[in-house]
């Protein structure tokens, strides 16, 4: 079945520091690929997405591009802010059947400090 | 406009109690989903709406559980007899599109506490 493994947290970062956090994915035909973020207190809303192989997706600062030769989306900010602390998820949609359906990683917690 | 509601934010409830959740997707939207995540693991896939029709309930983990969606628009969820194991939050997530490549819009969630 689809899967999708993100490095495992929490992640600690002063601000203007890096960020990469890893997403690797296992999936049947071309899945389109997904980071969600997660702040405190609130849903889940869609920070960037790429719907095929060597597409880059970038919002916010924070780009990822769709590697289907190494089965990666790796999320990566250049100077991370305090307002970036969140949860981030990688997630895909491997269409067929199960369209609507979100498959989701375990999430990564990112703190970032002053 | 509104986002995706849900209703209530926390619910502790005992042992083989029954609970009932409630979402309210964006006006407009026909596709509706649940999720849920249990103790910090990853979010999964409970079942998606289109309209009022399932879909697809492929992740509907057994028959304790039971999804509906009069009419349309909003959606409940039902967990009766709640067990242990429920203990998580439950997301909503609406889109007005579905596949592969769409955004889903997600709601605070529900986090439900069984003791």
């Amino acid at each position: 079945g689809n899967s999708v493994t993100q490095m495992e947290g929490p992640v600690t970062l002063s601000e203007e520091a890096f960020l990469t956090i890893n997403c690797t994915y296992t999936a049947t035909g071309y899945p389109s690929l997904f980071w969600y973020v997660q702040y405190p207190g609130e849903g889940l809303q869609l920070l960037l997405k790429a719907t095929k192989a060597d597409d880059k997706g970038s919002n916010k600062g924070f780009e990822a591009t769709y590697r289907k030769e190494t089965t990666s989306f790796h999320l990566e900010k250049g100077s991370v802010q305090v307002s970036d602390s969140a949860v981030y998820f990688c997630a895909l949609n491997a269409g067929g059947t199960s369209y609507g359906k979100l498959t989701f990683g375990q999430g990564t917690i990112l703190t970032v400090h002053p | 406009e509104a986002g995706v509601t849900q209703f209530p934010s926390h619910s502790v409830i005992e042992k083989g109690q029954t609970v009932t959740l409630r979402c309210d997707p964006i006006s407009g939207h026909d596709n509706l989903y649940w999720y849920r995540r249990v103790m910090g693991k990853e979010i999964k896939f409970l079942l998606h709406f289109v309209k009022e029709s399932k879909q697809d309930e492929s992740g509907m983990p057994n028959n304790r559980f039971l999804a509906e969606r009069t009419g349309g628009t909003y959606s409940t969820l039902k967990v009766q007899p709640a067990e242990l194991e429920d203990s998580g939050v439950y997301f909503c997530a609406s889109s007005p599109q579905a596949g592969a490549a769409y955004e889903q819009y997600f709601g605070p969630g529900t986090r439900l506490t069984v003791t």
